[in-house]
């Protein structure tokens, strides 16, 4: 059973035109994060939830942009897409301090 | 200077080898310690965590940390195609911040 579950697996988008993706969790997780993956490279952390508190990475560009609602859901919203952020996203889940992180299996954008 | 460093080959071999991937790091305040295994086009998957200096074996994979030479090693014995993956080893840096490796791609041949 999949417990962090990523929409949609493959997402392609216009440039310049605002994209969400979601994640949602059954873990009851307290963190969430938002990874970018890009071709041959590790993922590189943009953002992390712990409950409601967002950390923002200081090298995160200000398009990208994350919203948590509630403990199951965070999304990752991208305001304007240029062609480098083409990537693998990420989410992941852990119980807080610590302890492992769980992925979901990415969502593949892709700009035109 | 990466905080953590991996080579990330590609390493081949052939099936029922002992394959050894190793990620060294420079931060001793990195405490707690993830292998994952990725497949093409997929998610990371955990295969081993460990926080302390020593072994940790989970089947045909065992875990080694060093924490006095900052080095951490993964072993898979008894390696089948199916184990052709990339692995990323991972870092938890404070208390929720996982910094990665950049992943070694390794390929069984049958």
């Amino acid at each position: 059973d999949a417990m962090v579950i990523q929409n949609p697996r493959y997402q392609v988008t216009q440039f310049g035109k605002p994209v969400t993706l979601s994640c949602s969790q059954t873990l009851n997780h307290n963190v969430m994060y938002w990874y970018q993956q890009k071709s041959s490279q590790a993922p590189k952390l943009l953002f992390h939830y712990y409950d409601k508190d967002f950390n923002n990475e200081a090298d995160t560009p200000d398009n990208f942009q994350s919203r948590r609602p509630n403990t199951s859901f965070c999304f990752l919203d991208i305001r304007s897409p240029g062609l480098g952020d083409a990537a693998m996203y990420l989410c992941a889940t852990s119980r807080g301090r610590g302890t492992e992180a769980f992925f979901g299996q990415g969502t593949r954008l892709t700009v035109v | 200077q990466k905080e953590v460093e991996q080579d990330p080959g590609p390493l081949s071999v052939p099936e029922g080898a002992i394959v050894s991937l190793n990620c060294t790091y420079s931060n001793s305040a990195f405490q707690y310690f993830m292998w994952y295994r990725q497949y093409s086009r997929k998610g990371p998957e955990l295969l081993m965590y460990t926080y302390s200096s020593g072994n940790k074996e989970d089947g045909r994979f065992t875990a080694q940390v060093d924490k006095s030479s900052k080095y951490i090693s993964l072993f898979i014995r008894d390696s089948q195609p199916s184990d052709s993956a990339t692995y990323l080893c991972a870092m938890l840096q404070g208390a929720q911040k996982l910094v990665f490796g950049q992943g070694t791609r390794l390929t069984i041949n049958p």
